[in-house]
């Protein structure tokens, strides 16, 4: 069984819209993460998340909101998408933090 | 800031070989370094970790060395398999109060049979 969803696994959106991209980890850990995988850029960190509290943000534009629901919950709230967007997002979660990181498959997001 | 140079951008061998990839660090202190393997349509898969100097990581048959005078990490393999075919990332956990895994460019390895 799949220890962290990412759903939808592939999203296909117009430039302007908002999307919600969900993540879901059942490796009972405490630490959440987001990263970017685009052709221009390798894995980029964007987000981490500790016990449901943010603790770090390197992304620049506010237009990126990760949402946290429930402890093993991590969404990424989108908004204003624009084609420069279009990468795949990869949930991770580790046991604390600075722990080794496990990474969900991944949500491919392309913006026309 | 904190930073991973991974100098092979492509390795090809034939099964059986003996397989290096160079990974090497810019980062005050100990930072905490790591190997990751991605297959096609996946995401990176933790291959083992190692956090201080002269401390070997070791998984699948991979094993990689923390050498913190040559600021290095480089993954070796002695007998390649056509299974071994992926992407590899070396990276490291910031040092100074962040928590994001920053990762190298990655190199992509081919093993013909």
């Amino acid at each position: 069984d799949p220890k962290i969803i990412q759903k939808p696994k592939y999203l296909v959106a117009v430039t302007g819209s908002e999307k919600i991209l969900i993540c879901e980890q059942y490796l009972g850990h405490n630490a959440m993460y987001w990263y970017r995988q685009s052709a221009k850029k390798p894995l980029e960190f964007m987000f981490s998340y500790s016990y449901q509290k943010l603790m770090d943000n390197q992304t620049a534009s506010s237009r990126f909101q990760p949402q946290s629901s429930k402890k093993n919950h991590l969404d990424l709230q989108i908004t204003a998408l624009k084609p420069d967007d279009s990468a795949t997002y990869f949930c991770a979660s580790s046991q604390y933090n600075y722990a080794e990181q496990f990474f969900g498959p991944g949500t491919r997001l392309t913006v026309l | 800031g904190d930073s991973v140079t991974q100098t092979e951008g492509q390795v090809a061998l034939s099964e059986e070989d003996f397989l290096t990839i160079h990974c090497n660090y810019s980062a005050s202190g100990y930072p905490a370094l790591f190997w990751y393997v991605q297959y096609p349509g996946e995401g990176p898969q933790f291959l083992f970790r190692a956090s201080r100097d002269k401390e070997k990581g070791s998984s699948r048959g991979f094993e990689a060395t923390y050498n913190k005078e040559t600021t290095s990490f480089h993954l070796q393999k002695a007998s390649v398999q056509e299974s071994d075919s992926a992407v590899y990332y070396c990276a490291l956990g910031e040092n100074q109060g962040g928590r994001a895994l920053i990762f190298g460019t990655g190199t992509t390895v081919s093993v013909s049979p």
